[in-house]
């Protein structure tokens, strides 16, 4: 089915470092969703993005949602170790059958080392 | 607010056996809910969307009769995995929306062992 490019795939950094990953996509979705998944648990919502051109933070988080609507980036600022975990983006489609669905991307894996 | 309890949380069961899994939203109505498979290290992949009230509409490729949906409250629906077999054994998770919200809360999931 439908899913989304995710890059990095995975990660593997320095506690203090920044991270940055993204999402691209070649539908336009009218909403982009972050995720974080840790072992054994459901995706948490970090941010959710509704308009083109959207900036926003959540804490040592910041997303964004691209002009075309087609793509969306997420940076965590000076990671900690329980910044670890699977990130993954979400688009919710725009129209047709496939209205208010989620896609998701493949997943960035971060390893954060203390 | 938005919470979305699943259970359970993991089950093993014997090859040929129907298992059934649970999504209830605790506080709020959820008009749809979404069943999700994942493998490990891999991302979610929509198996169906469920309705209250209506029949589930599922993804291309998923057996409709192997998975059986049921939303017959605005607070629950259910996953039954119908004589499970081995290559089912993986990670269930289910997330509701609350009308014309997209706010998407997941479940915690369930990890499903057929042996």
């Amino acid at each position: 089915g439908q899913q989304l490019n995710q890059s990095p795939q995975s990660m593997f950094i320095q506690e203090g470092e920044d991270v940055s990953m993204n999402c691209t996509s070649s539908s336009i979705f009218n909403t982009w969703l972050w995720y974080k998944q840790e072992p054994g648990e459901g995706p948490v919502l970090l941010i959710a993005l509704y308009k083109a051109g959207e900036l926003t933070s959540n804490g040592r988080l910041t997303a964004q949602f691209g002009i075309t609507r087609k793509d969306s980036f997420l940076n965590i600022s000076a990671s900690i170790p329980s910044d670890v975990g699977i990130y993954f983006c979400a688009g919710v489609n725009a129209g047709g059958t496939s209205y208010g669905k989620l896609t998701f991307g493949q997943g960035t894996i971060l390893t954060v080392h203390p | 607010g938005a919470v979305v309890s699943q259970h359970p949380s993991w089950v093993i069961c014997k090859s040929g056996t129907s298992v059934k899994i649970e999504c209830r939203s605790l506080d709020f109505q959820a008009t749809t809910m979404f069943w999700y498979r994942q493998f490990p290290k891999q991302s979610l992949m929509l198996m169906a969307t469920s309705n209250e009230g209506s029949k589930a509409t599922y993804e291309q490729g998923v057996e409709k009769d192997k998975f059986l949906i049921n939303h017959a409250s605005l607070t629950l629906s259910t996953l039954t995995v119908t004589s499970a077999h081995p290559e089912d054994s993986s990670f269930y998770i289910c997330s509701a929306s609350r009308t014309g919200n997209y706010g998407y809360t997941f479940g915690s999931g369930t990890r499903l062992t057929v042996v």
